[in-house]
């Protein structure tokens, strides 16, 4: 599974757009990109995943380049309710094991 | 439909003792895991699941022991607890492997 690289922190005001940047230049032709998050002492949440098209649920949008080596999660009207640790994960659909590589993530702080 | 349940939330233990944590899903999901998380590190998988009856290792697999008996059960024992395997515990289930993962809200293990 390819590596990850993204900023160790960011803050964005509430009611704004957060969005979320990802380094994954190694990515390969079959590994998709999973974004979780992780609320202080709670377990991982799954955000949302592509492969190469942009996708839209009701928690985020993750738009992915065309050259697949970067993506960015973007919360359109974050709240207080979004600060966590987000987690970008690069995985090959078929790997051993469904193991999801965790990196350090990035500290997103909404302010008032 | 209460997810994936972790129990208990919090333990302390002394070196030597043995426990296990439970988790159960009520989502029918095939693929059950085992994670730790370490303060400043990313979560690293123990142990894993694809079906009753069949369990794999992960990348840190040493010091606990797994079975899965039922679908819905997936507990993880320390047959001999030491200070190192002082961490927060997080189980996690999908549909299958390469369906997103629900994560429970943790067990957090101390040992003296």
């Amino acid at each position: 599974d390819a590596k990850t690289t993204q900023p160790p922190s960011m803050d964005c005001a509430e009611g704004r757009a957060a969005n979320l940047p990802c380094n994954h230049s190694t990515i390969s032709g079959n590994e998709y990109v999973y974004w979780y998050r992780q609320i202080h002492s709670q377990g991982p949440q799954y955000i949302i995943h592509g492969l190469k098209n942009n996708e839209t649920n009701e928690m985020a949008s993750l738009i992915i380049t065309e050259d697949r080596k970067s993506s960015t999660l973007i919360l359109p009207h974050a709240t207080l309710r979004d600060t966590a640790v987000y987690y970008c994960i690069v995985r090959v659909l078929y790997n051993q094991g469904g193991k999801l590589i965790f990196g350090q993530g990035t500290e997103l702080s909404v302010k008032p | 439909n209460a997810g994936v349940t972790q129990t208990p939330k919090f333990q302390v233990l002394k070196t030597g003792q043995s426990m296990t944590l439970q988790c159960a899903q009520d989502m029918n999901h095939e693929y059950m895991s085992w994670y730790r998380q370490d303060p400043g590190m990313g979560l690293r998988l123990i142990h894993y699941s694809v079906g009753a009856g069949i369990t794999d290792q992960g990348e840190v697999p040493n010091g606990y022991n797994v079975s899965r008996s039922t679908t819905e059960d997936f507990p993880l024992r320390l047959l001999s607890a030491a200070p190192s395997q002082t961490s927060v515990y997080f189980c996690a289930s999908s549909r299958d492997k390469n369906q997103p993962q629900h994560f429970g809200d943790g067990t957090r293990l101390s040992i003296l």
